[in-house]
């Protein structure tokens, strides 16, 4: 079956340790996305990428990190630069260039900062 | 500035009756699209609906049709004969870029509960 995995369900860390949250998709979608929920805050953009080995900045990139050496592979990585890492993440993927398509979630982390 | 406003941060609605989730965008751009999720206690994101603004006809899916008032801005989600299993959060998303380049922006949600 066609999707996006995102691992692990469930992650803690302790503080000023990095942490890499992964994201797979098999839709062979392009572009894939980071987005962070906070209790009453909707969905932030962390960063996206359009392409491999290319992504960008969302609003709230302070803190994180990502790479795209794979059209599959989008993992982001919650440095200890990041002042309040609790949160729940979700990663997402959508065909480029189309701009009728919804994009498609994994089924995010939980990631508890101890 | 804030692209989309979900006013209404918690709603309720007796099973079987119908909703009304509302949901203001600001962009000044021509084209762009607007979509609803839905996003029960598991946190997994479920599409329901797309509106595009060339779309001369008001979205619907099965029980979820859109309100859409271009003049006002706004895309309302329309929920018909409400279920218990309908108790979940509800956002509201936009892309403005007709080149489909752009990440979806979202609003802050509605929390809908359904009472049976």
């Amino acid at each position: 079956d066609g999707g996006i995995t995102q691992s692990p369900k469930y992650l803690f860390r302790k503080e000023g340790q990095n942490v890499t949250l992964s994201c797979e998709q098999n839709l062979n979608h392009d572009a894939m996305y980071w987005y962070r929920q906070d209790p009453g805050q909707g969905l932030r953009l962390i960063y996206y990428s359009q392409i491999v080995n290319d992504f960008q900045k969302g609003d709230i990139a302070e803190g994180y990190s990502v790479s795209r050496e794979k059209k599959e592979s989008f993992p982001l990585t919650v440095t200890s630069a990041q002042k309040n890492p609790t949160a729940f993440y979700l990663c997402a993927s959508s065909i480029s260039g189309k701009t009728n398509t919804e994009a498609f979630f994994g089924q995010g982390t939980r990631l508890t900062v101890v | 500035a804030q692209k989309i406003t979900q006013t209404q941060p918690g709603m309720f609605v007796q099973e079987k009756e119908a909703v009304t989730l509302d949901c203001t965008y600001d962009t000044s751009d021509p084209s762009y699209g607007l979509f609803w999720y839905k996003q029960p206690s598991s946190g997994e994101m479920i599409f329901l609906i797309y509106q595009g603004s060339y779309d001369q006809q008001n979205a619907t899916e099965g029980r979820y049709s859109l309100n859409f008032q271009k003049a006002r801005k706004s895309a309302n989600l329309v929920i018909s004969a409400s279920q218990l299993g309908d108790s979940a959060m509800y956002f509201c998303a936009m892309r403005d870029d007709f080149s489909g380049n752009t990440p979806l922006v979202f609003g802050k949600g509605t929390r809908l509960s359904v009472i049976a």
